[in-house]
């Protein structure tokens, strides 16, 4: 089967740096992605990772290595507004790439 | 417009009654995807269309649920004589169709989402 493991929710300090880790059992991988989502609002699409190694983005940085199955979100620099709910989502089918598997996410709470 | 829209943006419904949630993807956009989010669960996917097809609706719960899209565009999500277990957010996103063989996932942009409550 397909599975995604997300811990369900961590807390952090303004100001801080935080590490949100993914890890994927599924049947195959074209790319790993992290979306944000805060609280009644949709997902919005953070990163994509399809090769290994770490993918910088300003204070979000993303890393992948398909031989472990696992991500990590890095986030720098906490802000209040970075509170939200961060998803992981794993396409793993190499025909039918559009079907997304998704983890539970993990809420993140920021603490002043 | 700019995003993806959908509507209505809540709806509360009777046990047994039909309803239609409404998507409206973003323009040029070829592939549109339904989801559906139960509080603090992942997303299930339900349904994607490339354009009017629809080739994968393995991941609609029941034979109550449907969905269509007309012009390439706007679809709608059908939940006949729902349940209270159909209460949930229902999100729909669209993309781009895929342009090279190292970036085969588009990534999908999401709707505000429509919060469907059967009492």
């Amino acid at each position: 089967g397909q599975n995604i493991d997300q811990p369900t929710e961590m807390t952090a300090t303004e100001g801080a740096i935080v590490q949100i880790n993914c890890t994927y059992q599924t049947s195959g991988f074209n790319g790993l992605f992290w979306y944000q989502q805060h609280a009644g609002e949709a997902p919005t699409f953070l990163s994509y990772n399809v090769l290994d190694g770490l993918e910088e983005k300003g204070r979000f940085s993303s890393f992948l290595s398909r031989s472990k199955g696992y991500s990590y979100l890095l986030l720098k620099e906490l802000q209040m507004k970075d509170s939200a709910s961060y998803l992981c989502a794993v396409s793993p089918f190499m025909d039918s790439n559009y079907q997304l598997i998704w983890g539970a996410g993990t809420k993140l709470i920021i603490k002043p | 417009g700019a995003g993806v829209s959908q509507s209505p943006s809540n709806k509360v419904t009777e046990k047994g009654k039909d309803v239609e949630l409404r998507c409206d993807p973003i323009s040029g956009h070829t592939a549109l995807y339904w989801y559906r989010q139960s509080l603090g669960q992942g997303l299930e996917f339900l349904i994607y269309f490339q354009g009017n097809s629809a080739p994968d609706k393995s991941g609609l719960p029941s034979d109550r649920f449907s969905a269509e899209r007309t012009g390439g565009s706007v679809s709608t999500l059908t939940i006949q004589r729902t349940q209270q277990e159909d209460s949930a957010v229902y999100l729909c996103a669209s993309s781009l169709p895929s342009v090279s063989w190292d970036f085969p996932t588009d990534t999908q942009y999401f709707g505000p989402g429509t919060r469907l409550t059967v009492l």
